[in-house]
């Protein structure tokens, strides 16, 4: 079935670029997601990119897809103490009837 | 409405009894979405509603789970006879067309259940 990974944590410093990757198992897959959540409050859309692009940017986030190897990367340029959150991967497959998350990584930001 | 309303926000009951949890989605929203998040973890597809109908209940985990939308708006998530492994945060998200382009889910807050 559809899996999608993730490293738990990433401790960067402020101002420093963080890096959040995610593998997913879906070859068939249409749309990626990366999602936000700090805490106490819900989820919230970050970006998505479409399978037939390798890379997206907006502002301060980059997101560089390989399809081949079915790698998924969030990129924050100037990470701020307010971008200390958990970030989930996901993606919606060809049947488009749900879209499946990853356990999701922690970002932590030292001064 | 605005966003994805859910209530309650909290519930505790007791392990046996029945529980509720509702979401009124964003107006308009064809799409609904029911996840379930435990403690570390991602949220956890449950069931999709298109309109009125359940278009995919595969991730409900057993027949003591079952989510209705009758007039396609409003979604009632039930849990019968509850077990302590069922406590998480039970998260509803909309979006209004599934078929076409990126379907973005909108989430609501999620209401926590805890059963004791």
């Amino acid at each position: 079935g559809e899996d999608v990974e993730q490293s738990l944590f990433l401790s960067v410093r402020e101002g420093d670029s963080s890096v959040i990757n995610c593998t997913y198992t879906d070859s068939s897959s249409t749309y990626l997601y990366w999602y936000k959540q700090e805490p106490g409050a819900g989820l919230q859309l970050l970006t998505y990119i479409f399978s037939n692009m390798d890379m997206k940017q907006d502002q301060r986030l980059t997101v560089l897809l390989n399809k081949k190897d079915k790698h998924l990367s969030l990129r924050i340029a100037d990470t701020q103490t307010g971008d200390s959150a958990i970030y989930f991967c996901a993606e919606m497959g060809s049947s488009a009837s749900k879209i499946i998350f990853g356990s999701g990584t922690r970002l932590s930001i030292r001064p | 409405g605005a966003g994805v309303s859910q209530t309650p926000s909290n519930k505790v009951t007791e392990k046996g009894k029945y529980v509720e949890l509702r979401c009124d989605p964003i107006s308009g929203h064809t799409a609904l979405y029911w996840y379930r998040q435990s403690l570390g973890q991602g949220p956890e597809f449950l069931i999709y509603f298109q309109g009125t109908g359940a278009a995919d209940d595969s991730g409900l985990p057993n027949d003591r789970f079952f989510a209705v939308r009758p007039e396609g708006s409003v979604s009632t998530l039930k849990i019968q006879r509850t077990e302590r492994g069922d406590s998480a945060v039970y998260l509803c998200a909309s979006s209004w067309d599934r078929a076409s382009g990126a379907n973005v889910l909108t989430f609501g807050a999620g209401s926590r259940l805890t059963v004791l």
